[in-house]
């Protein structure tokens, strides 16, 4: 049974930092793509930012490039984020989530596999 | 403003097939074959319903299914269940290593 669980989640002050985790049981961590994707309370989905398989590409949306480092340690089957300089329209439900396809150089298939959330507010 | 145009809402009656659309531009939807659609219960984690405009991953019921026609893609939910009350999001590769999300439509079964 696939498993991810993130955590790591709470309230901080604007300007602050956050370090989300997600830890993966029952998937080959290590072949897949790795997603952060937020959803604002009551809002839509947002994609946050992806990193390949093996960790050396990872990319951002605009509206947190350069604040947020998203990581990996596949010895450890578990994801991370880095959110610096936080914002008040930080404030989201954020999830993991697993590409579909494994081992490639295009991380962008469809998320197949997603973890609960752990939410973030951002608030003084 | 989200970068892709979804429908706000969308209804139809158990049996009945319902279709959402999911509108971008040649830089997303119309440029690549990687549009994807995700269904959402409320206080829950998104499902991916389809890939690449019209894979189903296992698991998916048949009444689901996914098209492109220029910028705009489509869901169609055929058969419809009272289960597939929920909200549905599209999301679209968006070049530059970008994805693109749809602002959701929220799908209600009369």
């Amino acid at each position: 049974q696939v498993q991810l669980v993130e955590s790591g989640g709470g309230v901080v002050q604007p300007g602050g930092s956050l370090r989300l985790s997600c830890v993966t049981s029952g998937l080959s961590f290590s072949y897949y793509a790795m997603h952060w994707v937020r959803q604002a309370p009551g809002k839509g989905l947002e994609w946050v930012a992806v990193i390949s398989y093996d960790g050396s590409n990872e990319y951002y949306a605009d509206s947190v490039k350069g604040r947020f480092t998203i990581s990996r340690d596949n010895s450890k089957n578990t994801l991370y984020v880095q959110m610096n300089s936080l914002r008040t329209g930080d404030t989201a439900i954020y999830y993991c989530a697993a590409d579909i396809k494994w081992l490639g150089s295009f991380y962008f298939f469809g998320m197949d596999v997603w973890g609960q959330g752990t939410t973030v507010t951002v608030s003084s | 403003q989200s970068a892709l145009t979804q429908p706000p809402s969308a209804s139809g009656s158990p049996g009945q097939s319902v279709t959402i659309s999911c509108t971008g531009t040649s830089s997303d939807v119309g440029g690549y074959n990687y549009v994807s659609w995700y269904q959402q219960h409320p206080g829950k984690a998104p499902r991916l319903m389809i890939y690449e405009v019209s894979h189903r991953p296992a698991g998916v019921p048949s009444r689901f299914s996914g098209s492109k026609s220029g910028n705009t893609a489509s869901l169609t939910v055929s058969g419809l269940q009272a289960e597939d009350e929920a909200d549905y999001y599209c999301s679209s590769y968006a070049g530059g290593n970008n994805l693109a999300f749809g602002g959701g439509t929220k799908l209600t079964v009369l």
